[in-house]
């Protein structure tokens, strides 16, 4: 029960951006958008996360349709070091308590 | 520095024998996680726990226990009884909150069992 949906795999030029697509149309209202990455057995990195707005960090854009219904991750000038498997995740809360739905991501390669 | 550790990073096993993964952390989080990951495959969750004394089923808790004695450690017993246990383990923790704002879940460095 991931509750989203992202393609397999992308590819993205070095210096590029890299805009990674997540759909979760079965979002309810007060569930937030996270996205983590994971470098090759490693644990995941939190990235960035959001409800409505769009969001921006030092590591990431990302961009929150109206609807909810999708949202686009955008590392703005990607690097080689930016290969990564990218987890579009939902955080629901219940019971008030956090549960992370992980799917199986986007693997980024970023090529020089 | 504050942050998750996970030890051993690789665990050999032969079937029929119980092991049991250690996680601690030092970042003061009351909510701990268990995940298992299979190559080319998401992260899905085991046990989880709010606070200590506490722990919950997650998706696919058959085959495991787990223990939350103290805050900072949350141990994962990996049964005979899990049918493929070989696989990447995961723990993470977070703040317990189920309010708006930053909550996210901070992840150890892992540890990969090989049960042959």
């Amino acid at each position: 029960d991931a509750k989203t949906t992202q393609p397999p795999s992308m590819d993205c030029a070095e210096g590029r951006a890299a805009n990674l697509p997540c759909n979760h149309s079965t979002i309810s209202g007060n569930e937030y958008v996270y996205w983590y990455r994971q470098i090759h057995s490693q644990g995941p990195q939190y990235i960035i996360h959001g409800l409505k707005n769009n969001e921006t960090n030092e590591m990431a854009s990302l961009i929150i349709t109206e609807d909810r219904k999708s949202s686009t991750l955008i590392l703005p000038h990607a690097t080689l070091r930016d290969t990564a498997v990218y987890y579009c995740i939902v955080r629901v809360t219940e019971y008030n308590f956090n549960k992370f739905y992980f799917g199986s991501g986007t693997k980024l390669n970023v090529k020089p | 520095d504050g942050g998750i550790t996970q030890s051993p990073k690789y665990l050999f096993r032969k079937e029929g024998q119980n092991v049991t993964l250690s996680c601690e952390q030092n970042l003061n989080h009351d909510a701990m996680y268990w995940y298992r990951q299979d190559p080319g495959q998401g992260l899905r969750l085991i046990y989880y726990s709010q606070i200590v004394n506490d722990f919950q089923k997650g998706d696919i808790a058959e085959g495991y226990s787990v223990s939350r004695e103290k805050k900072e450690s949350f141990p994962l017993t990996v049964t005979s009884a899990q049918k493929n246990p070989t696989a990447f383990y995961l723990c993470a923790s977070s703040i317990r909150d189920g309010g708006t704002g930053l909550r996210e879940q901070y992840f150890g460095p892992g540890t990969r069992l090989t049960v042959t």
